[in-house]
């Protein structure tokens, strides 16, 4: 009973393909989040969704589109793959009603341009 | 602004000694404060969090960190560490009413038999 799943797990690419990654949360939780962790294992927020309405959108290349069908859900969606999105991103997600900063997070996405 | 410096980078330890692990803030606000750990290939996981209260916390697996204002840190301990203990630990700041997490560069603690 995963709390936060993502999947594909990894995913290798060439550059110029579009990919997604799919994430669900079965905690009850109201935000969801997209973060990025680069080779130097340093984290950066990129999207947060709280009722399926972006409320963070970060300096993001607009070839990264996420998606959010419902409150357990949140995609993310990469057109045009460069050789610097290879990264692992991880979704996570917490309740608004609680203190930001208490987030779950997923096992993460290895993604590798080639 | 809210910053986050994680003063290590890197911390070798061998097994069953103390380790200490630094992190240091800034904020013109009260802030809620954190550490989350991700061992290797998964996740991050919730250490421990500071949010009021007792300026000294506890995780289950016996880390410790205390929120000292005056020095604005956050420093994360451990009395005795285990190989298991292996893992990127990172530091976190949430200020006042924001939604967005402020993160350390994160410490890689490797703990050698």
């Amino acid at each position: 009973d995963t709390a936060v799943s993502q999947t594909p797990k990894y995913l290798v690419t060439q550059m110029g393909n579009d990919k997604s990654i799919k994430c669900e949360q079965n905690l009850g939780h109201d935000t969801m989040y997209w973060y990025k962790q680069d080779s130097k294992k340093f984290l950066k927020i990129m999207f947060s969704y709280n009722n399926k309405e972006l409320i963070i959108n970060e300096t993001v290349p607009n070839r990264f589109s996420p998606k959010s069908p419902d409150k357990a859900h949140l995609n993310l969606h990469i057109n045009s793959l460069e050789l610097g999105d290879s990264a692992v991103y991880f979704c996570a997600s917490s309740q608004v009603s609680a203190v930001a900063g208490s987030l779950d997070f997923g096992p993460g996405t290895r993604l590798l341009v080639l | 602004a809210q910053s986050v410096t994680q003063l290590d980078s890197q911390v070798p330890v061998f097994e069953e000694a103390p380790v200490e692990l630094r992190c240091n803030y800034s904020s013109s606000v009260s802030v809620y404060l954190f550490w989350y750990v991700q061992y290797p290939n998964q996740g991050l996981q919730l250490l421990l969090k500071y949010l009021s209260g007792s300026t000294l916390v506890e995780s289950i697996n016996g880390f410790e960190a205390e929120f000292n204002k005056s020095q604005t840190s956050f420093h994360l301990r451990k009395p005795s560490v285990h190989i298991s203990d292996t893992a990127e630990y990172f530091c976190a700041v949430n200020a006042g009413n924001n939604r967005k997490l402020i993160w350390g560069l994160g410490t890689s603690l490797a703990v050698n038999p």
